[in-house]
């Protein structure tokens, strides 16, 4: 089945400095979800990126989706204490089923 | 948006009880989904309940240990049965927004199996 890696699994930064994290796909991607899960929280979407190459801007965070499809990023630029949380990408595969796969998730740890 | 509400928050629970999370809906929606995420992990799929059909489940879960009910096109139950500290997690429903771009999620059922 369709598997959505991501990577770190960890990130501590000190405030200020940036963060990204990596979704790579084993297959290609009709489109890619980011979530923010804050510390007890729920998943909260962010934003999708549906073409190739797409990027796509949030005040200081920045989203792409490569040129093949397969992969995606999420930086974030000076991060701030309430940058906290747990950053999930979803991949929806073409021509598969409707139902994004979530990755494992990357957990930002931001100290003050 | 949905918005999204979950009954119980949190619950500690005997093993071999069972426990029925119920998930409502402020909006009419066809699919209503059930996903599981235990401490640290990403969330993990278990069902698509549809009105009026039964659960679809995916690979690893079945219907025995995990039933749901969709009476309406607003409301799903969960059922966790025969429960062990294995299936102490955090369990969600979701649903899709009528475009089908996004998904809300509700703010989780905190398990904790003794």
């Amino acid at each position: 089945g369709q598997q959505v890696m991501q990577i770190p699994q960890y990130q501590h930064v000190q405030e200020g400095e940036d963060f990204t994290t990596y979704c790579n796909s084993s297959t290609t991607l009709s489109n890619i979800q980011w979530y923010k899960q804050r510390p007890g929280g729920h998943p909260v979407f962010l934003i999708q990126l549906v073409k190739s190459g797409e990027v796509k801007k949030q005040k200081r965070l920045t989203f792409q989706f490569g040129e093949a499809k397969k992969n995606s990023s999420l930086h974030i630029t000076a991060t701030q204490t309430t940058d906290v949380g747990t950053y999930f990408c979803a991949g929806l595969t073409s021509g598969g089923s409707y139902i994004p796969t979530f990755g494992r998730g990357t957990s930002l740890i931001v100290h003050p | 948006s949905a918005v999204i509400s979950q009954k119980p928050s949190r619950d500690i629970c005997q093993r071999g009880t069972s426990l029925t999370i119920q998930c409502q809906v402020d909006s009419q929606v066809t699919m209503m989904f059930w996903y599981r995420q235990q401490p640290g992990q990403s969330l993990t799929l278990i069902a698509t309940a549809n009105q009026g059909s039964e659960a679809t489940y995916e690979s690893g879960f079945v219907i025995d240990k995990f039933p749901i009910s969709r009476p309406n096109l607003t409301f799903s139950t969960l059922t966790v049965s025969n429960m062990s500290p294995e299936d102490s997690s955090i369990y969600l429903c979701s649903v899709f927004s009528l475009r089908g771009n996004e998904q809300f999620f509700g703010p989780g059922t905190r398990l904790t199996v003794l």
